[in-house]
């Protein structure tokens, strides 16, 4: 399985945008880079995945280098519900047999 | 309506014992996971299932048998509980990839917190 590499944690303050790196320089022409983040006594949640082109949803942005050897999550205003750790996870072609391999994650705390 | 929904959500156990947690999904998926959280709070999966065939088996000790009765449903079995099987347990499923458009996101149940005393 490819692997990330995250900070441990970072902090934030409220209303202010967030730039969550990760950094994936073995990643191979097929995998995806995949975002789930998982709040404080919950299950994880998807939060936004790419292949090489820059992706924007309703929760966050992930800008993707050219290289693919990095990637960033951009959370755009964080409020103290987006405090939670977030995971950067690279995946096959979403066949169903590619499973997710979490890692440690970078632990995101936002203060008020 | 819970997407994945797991019970129970709570269970304390003696060493020894057998249980079993439950998972269902009505979401439609074809597959599903099982993924365990320890104290250190790493994810790692455990099985998978698609239409309630076994496609991933990760080094788990036989004592956990997964079920699958239907594809909406994914059940855990422990025997012979042991301390070291104290963890949260996910459940989650998928819908296999059909198009650029789709996600293949998991969605993940809420967690069952399994404590062997």
């Amino acid at each position: 399985d490819a692997k990330t590499t995250q900070p441990n944690s970072m902090e934030s303050n409220e209303e202010e945008p967030v730039h969550l790196p990760c950094n994936h320089s073995t990643i191979s022409g097929t995998d995806y880079i995949h975002w789930y983040r998982q709040l404080p006594s919950q299950g994880p949640e998807y939060v936004i995945h790419g292949l090489t082109s820059n992706v924007n949803n309703r929760m966050a942005s992930l800008a993707i280098a050219e290289d693919r050897k990095s990637s960033t999550l951009i959370l755009h205003r964080a409020t103290l519900r987006d405090a939670a750790v977030y995971y950067c996870i690279l995946r096959g072609d979403m066949e169903y047999g590619n499973k997710l391999v979490f890692g440690a994650g970078t632990i995101l705390r936002v203060k008020s | 309506d819970t997407a994945v929904s797991q019970t129970p959500k709570y269970l304390v156990t003696q060493m020894g014992n057998d249980k079993s947690i439950k998972c269902e999904q009505n979401l439609g998926h074809d597959t599903m996971y099982w993924y365990k959280q320890d104290s250190k709070k790493f994810l790692k999966i455990m099985f998978s299932y698609n239409n309630k065939e076994l496609i991933i088996n990760e080094t788990v000790p036989n004592r956990f048998s997964p079920k699958s009765p239907d594809k909406a449903h994914l059940n855990l079995h422990i025997n012979s509980l042991e301390l070291g099987d104290s963890a949260v347990y996910f459940c989650a499923s998928s819908q296999e990839k059909r198009s650029e458009r789709d996600t293949g996101e998991l969605f993940f149940g809420e967690g069952s917190r399994l404590t062997v005393l």
